[in-house]
């Protein structure tokens, strides 16, 4: 069975305090690896599409990067404006080209 | 800004009652993808459409329906509401196989 994992469920930082979230996932074959940033009562917002192990992408303070396993986004000197919500989603080669979602990581920055 | 406009953004309905989410895609997307989001967890796929046909469903009972229109504009109906069909309803639109843009979402709440 297709699964996500993300962790931690909750990260406080302290603005310009860099760290790293991580994705975990399980799927009978990887279509692709997506990051979105969810601000309360909203929509998720598109960051990042990963497709193949060893791929990276940044946008401003954060990396995205990808193995056979897991995904990590990076982010660099962190600001109040950062905190969100952070998805991580898949799509496989056996669905319906649908995302599969973990449940997030809800980040706080702290000025 | 995604261009993808859901409507309503809130809604409130009795329980065993009908409900009629929309959504508008954006301009040259031809899928339309929905999701159930649950407080506190990741987007949990309903299903997609792919030029006015059901390309992909989720684990949903049949009470929750769709449309697509020649516009690739859609609705979701959700027949015979349950209290726990309280949560934000969000409509993703994308070319087939790209990234998904999202609404804002319609946050529903039965009573």
């Amino acid at each position: 069975e297709d699964q996500v994992t993300q962790s931690p469920e909750a990260l406080r930082l302290q603005e310009g305090e860099s760290s790293s979230l991580n994705c975990s996932y399980t799927v009978s074959g990887l279509r692709g690896l997506f990051w979105y940033r969810q601000d309360p009562g909203k929509g998720p917002e598109f960051l990042f599409t990963l497709y193949s192990a060893g791929e990276e992408k940044e946008k401003e303070r954060l990396k995205a990067t990808l193995t056979k396993k897991e995904s990590f986004l990076h982010i660099t000197a962190p600001k109040p404006e950062d905190s969100a919500t952070y998805l991580c989603a898949v799509s496989t080669t056996t669905g319906a080209n649908n995302l599969f979602f973990g449940t997030g990581t809800r980040l706080t920055v702290i000025p | 800004e995604t261009g993808v406009t859901q409507s309503p953004t809130h809604l409130i309905k009795t329980r065993g009652q009908q409900v009629t989410l929309r959504c508008s895609s954006q301009s040259g997307h031809n899928t339309v993808s929905w999701y159930q989001q649950a407080l506190g967890q990741g987007p949990q796929f309903i299903f997609q459409y792919y030029r006015e046909e059901e390309n992909g469903r989720g684990n949903f009972p049949p009470r929750f329906s769709g449309l697509q229109f020649p516009n690739y504009s859609s609705e979701l109906n959700v027949n015979a509401l349950e209290l726990d069909d309280s949560a934000l309803y969000l409509c993703a639109s994308s070319l087939a196989g790209g990234k998904a843009f999202f609404g804002q979402g319609t946050r529903l709440t039965v009573v």
